[in-house]
């Protein structure tokens, strides 16, 4: 347990459907990223925020996606209207600020869409 | 992109040292080497880091080569729980770039 917890860890969802993830890092982390996996693929960068402030997003974010880390503490990942194109494993991470530090990932949330 | 290379797959027998190499010919002088683990399901795990100088955790150790364009991930006495897709990633700022990792199995 490197005490980043996510939930739920396992979502089934209807393609069309909106989904929401949460993510808590540990608590004295002001940095946060997602990640997405597909099977047999590494993880892939998502975003990151510093604090409150989503400072960098990858290209794979659609429209579809959005994030937000309202109080710098907790985070939430939303898709919208699902595609099936959307199962994959997500991934929340965080590290403290300053150079060099690891990330901590937590357990990842498993979304099936059908 | 990915910025290491590294085997697709390795086998170790069990209690024998695993080796496992990783490429980044292409590394900048303020570029860490960070390598993480995944079993299967799991959230990637941080084994251990470096810069330049070669480094060694109660998990690993890792050599880096001089011109930094090659490291290897040393599992000192390698146990069946160390079966795992191993992932070397070269990182600065904030993304991590992992690739698709070592897969290593060990053998009884």
């Amino acid at each position: 347990d490197t005490g980043v917890s996510q939930d739920p860890r396992h979502k089934i969802t209807k393609r069309g459907q909106n989904v929401t993830f949460r993510c808590d890092p540990i608590s004295e982390h002001n940095r946060l990223y997602w990640y997405r996996q597909t099977l047999g693929q590494g993880p892939e960068f998502l975003t990151y925020f510093q604090n409150e402030a989503q400072l960098e997003k990858s290209r794979l974010l659609s429209d579809r996606f959005s994030a937000e880390r309202p109080k710098g503490s907790f985070s939430t990942l939303e898709i919208q209207r699902t595609e099936q194109g959307d199962s994959a494993m997500y991934l929340c991470a965080s590290r403290r600020g300053g150079s060099p530090n690891e990330q901590y990932f937590g357990p990842g949330t498993r979304l099936t869409v059908t | 992109d990915a910025k290491t290379t590294q085997p697709p797959s390795m086998d170790c027998a069990e209690g024998r040292a695993a080796n496992l190499p990783c490429n980044h010919s292409t590394i900048s002088g303020n570029e860490y080497v960070y390598w993480y683990r995944q079993i299967h399901s799991q959230g990637p795990q941080y084994i251990i880091h470096g810069l330049k100088n070669n480094e060694t955790n109660e998990m690993a150790s890792l050599i880096i080569t001089e011109d930094r364009k090659s490291s290897t991930l040393i599992l000192p006495h390698a146990t069946l729980r160390d079966t795992a897709v191993y992932y070397c990633i070269v990182n600065t700022g904030n993304q991590f770039y992992f690739g698709t990792g070592t897969s290593l199995t060990v053998i009884p």
